[in-house]
């Protein structure tokens, strides 16, 4: 079975563009969460979907927003980029509704975007 | 305030070594207690998870304990090979008006050292 999957691997931009990440969940998996992973902040929980409604928010400001399709597939979107975004975002895909399920859900990892915003 | 502290931040150890991994956390209300190794250049993986009623679980070389008591959990890795060489993160579950909340830990940073 494949493993979860993030589009691109790398990416470069400037501040004030706008850039949109996505990540393909394991098959049959329906929740994708969205975290932001930095040297000095470690891991932070962005967001998850779960057939296709947002369940579940952390503390990023409105820049920061995504979807989920009926596949399953998400999207984040991250406008008017400021330096502080460069960072690894990872999704991680689960069976259930992480937000709902006490955490006993086990998420799986995608390999991340690494983003660098100058 | 729901925090996770992790401790070592980085430990250098030589190859066949054992090594321990502290987490410390005060969360409340705790669900459960997941450790994952991360590689560089790569996403988390689940090693072990924990309840509250549970005070150990291996997974090969690598166990865990856990002290719901004193909030306390480690990561123990026996016989350490150079592919340990990653970071570990601690995070713990917390159950709040009806939603879970994953509380992170930033990591140690574990070299392997032929």
């Amino acid at each position: 079975k494949a493993g979860v999957t993030q589009t691109p691997r790398y990416l470069i931009k400037t501040r004030g563009q706008q850039v949109t990440l996505s990540c393909s969940p394991i098959s049959g998996h329906r929740s994708v969460s969205w975290y932001q992973q930095t040297p000095g902040q470690g891991l932070q929980f962005l967001f998850e979907y779960f057939s296709e409604t947002q369940r579940n928010k952390g503390n990023f400001p409105g820049r920061f927003s995504g979807r989920q399709f009926s596949n399953s597939r998400s999207e984040m979107n991250v406008s008017t980029l400021e330096l502080g975004d460069s960072a690894l975002y990872l999704c991680a895909s689960s069976l259930r509704n992480v937000a709902s399920g006490g955490g006993y859900n086990e998420q799986f990892f995608g390999p991340g975007t690494r983003l660098t915003v100058l | 305030k729901n925090q996770v502290e992790q401790s070592p931040q980085s430990l250098i150890i030589l190859e066949g070594k054992n090594c321990t991994l502290q987490c410390n956390y005060t969360v409340s209300p705790f669900s459960n207690l997941r450790w994952y190794k991360q590689d560089t250049g790569r996403g988390p993986v689940s090693l072990t998870i924990m309840t509250f009623s549970e005070n150990t679980k291996s997974n090969g070389r690598y166990t865990a304990t856990l002290d719901a008591d004193t909030k306390q959990s480690s990561l123990h890795i026996t016989a350490s090979q150079l592919s340990d060489s990653a970071s570990y993160i601690c995070v713990v579950s917390a159950r709040s008006g009806g939603y879970n909340k994953l509380i992170f830990g930033a990591g140690t940073r574990l070299a392997v050292h032929p």
